[in-house]
């Protein structure tokens, strides 16, 4: 089974710190994603990645930017923290375009 | 653009009921479409998916038809149990069209009483 493994379950972090979310898959896995999850709004998408070292912008990339310099790895960064993007933040990845998803067990951001 | 709308929640059933969330879509390409599911405290986990017309996905006793006429894909289960609370999403990803990006529901809620 894949396993997509986000690094952290709660973070507790203070406005305008700077924030790194990692996630980890062990399959191989072409694409990889982040959402957030909010009340009443859904699955957003932040960032995506096809391959090493390449970044989509998603429908909500402000405030956000990401890394994966390796292909199992893709982290999301908050540049500057705040209270708006508190969240439940969620990775997935994908073994090609229109595979399914794969995702992990999610991040619970806490911006105070 | 590629859009999705599922059956406004939240759905409460008593157990052994019939389950339907009604999900429909829209898409300029041919699109797989998926369900997933989400427990309490957990990730999304794929319930099952469909790739053309007329494919039927199944899992856990839960199908879906993938009907290309209607543009639907509505999730079933003859009979409930109370383990199947959970939010259920419907989702679509075209790659011809929308590089790989996968389009989600809302999401339905259901909740199974004994």
């Amino acid at each position: 089974d894949v396993k997509v493994t986000q690094s952290s379950r709660y973070l507790v972090k203070r406005t305008g710190e700077k924030v790194f979310l990692e996630c980890v898959q062990d399959m191989d896995h072409e694409n990889m994603f982040w959402y957030r999850q909010d009340p009443g709004l859904g699955l957003r998408l932040i960032y995506f990645s096809y391959d090493v070292k390449m970044k989509e912008k998603g429908d909500i990339p402000e405030g956000y930017s990401v890394s994966r310099e390796k292909k199992e790895r893709f982290s999301l960064i908050l540049e500057s923290a705040s209270t708006n993007q508190t969240s439940m933040y969620l990775c997935a990845s994908s073994l090609r375009d229109g595979s399914p998803l794969h995702f992990g067990n999610g991040t619970r951001l806490t911006v105070t | 653009g590629n859009s999705v709308t599922q059956m406004e929640g939240p759905v409460t059933l008593s157990e052994e009921a019939f389950l339907t969330i009604n999900c429909t879509y829209t898409a300029t390409g041919y699109p797989s479409l998926f369900w997933y599911v989400q427990y309490p405290g957990e990730g999304l986990q794929l319930l099952l998916k469909a790739t053309k017309a007329d494919d039927k996905g199944s899992n856990k006793g839960f199908e879906a038809t993938y009907r290309k006429e209607t543009t639907s894909f509505h999730l079933e289960k003859g009979s409930v149990q109370v383990s199947d609370s959970a939010v259920y999403f419907c989702a679509l990803s075209d790659y011809n069209t929308n590089a790989g990006k996968s389009t989600f529901g809302d999401g339905t809620t259901l909740t199974v009483k004994p």
